[in-house]
């Protein structure tokens, strides 16, 4: 157990919809990342937040959106689903602003119909 | 623009022999490399890492070793077990980013 919280496990929607996934960091982390991996391919970094303020941001649609609130636990936003938005939604944290060594939680699998 | 490359998508190793997982990259800012181990239905779990300081990092049966010049590293797993198959990614990071780049991913079968 990582200690990283992610909810849901799965989700299923259909095109056009949003949806939100959460994230609960390990006790103490003060950084979270988004992470998608599709189809078996590797991690995209989407963004990250450090104490509620967003530090870095990679490969985001501008259909998504993410906040991280003051008890530190973060939502990625997906809005206006798309089949191709299918894919494995991974949080992590860590402790530093640095990235050192980061905790993933176990993912949000998001099935677009 | 793949900064973080693992060109082998797969491999097969027989148990008790070596496994090696190979990884380039690209980018000469990072300085900082860790191997990420996922099992399905899992998050990726971290496994070892190396600074651009050292060319070598050893933990029990998993050994990282840093090419900088050839901006390679690798990751020797000795002796592979059964349990030891999954995916493994490298990936990648620098003092001044605040965030992991990672590889695709090599899917390790450890035969019994």
């Amino acid at each position: 157990d990582s200690g990283v919280t992610q909810t849901p496990k799965h989700l299923i929607t259909a095109t056009g919809q949003r949806v939100t996934l959460r994230c609960s960091p390990r006790s103490g982390d003060l950084s979270v990342y988004w992470y998608q991996q599709s189809l078996d391919q590797g991690l995209q970094f989407l963004i990250q937040y450090y104490n509620g303020e967003e530090r870095a941001k990679g490969n985001i649609l501008e259909r998504f959106s993410a906040q991280q609130f003051p008890d530190l636990h973060s939502e990625l936003n997906l809005s206006s689903l798309e089949l191709g938005d299918s894919a494995l939604y991974f949080c992590a944290s860590s402790v530093v602003y640095g990235v050192t060594e980061a905790f993933f939680g176990q993912g949000t699998r998001l099935t677009v119909v | 623009d793949q900064q973080v490359k693992q060109n082998s998508p797969s491999l097969s190793v027989q148990e008790g022999r070596i496994s090696i997982l190979n990884c380039d990259y690209t980018n000469s800012m990072f300085d900082y490399f860790l191997w990420y181990k996922k099992y399905p239905a899992e998050g990726p779990t971290f496994l070892i890492s190396i600074s651009s300081i050292k060319d070598k990092n050893e933990d029990g049966r998993f050994t990282v070793f840093l090419n900088k010049s050839a901006k390679h590293l690798s990751l020797h797993i000795v002796p592979s077990q059964p349990g030891d198959s999954a995916v493994y990614f490298c990936a990648a990071s620098s003092n001044a980013g605040n965030m992991l780049t990672f590889g695709g991913g090599t899917r390790l079968m450890v035969k019994p």
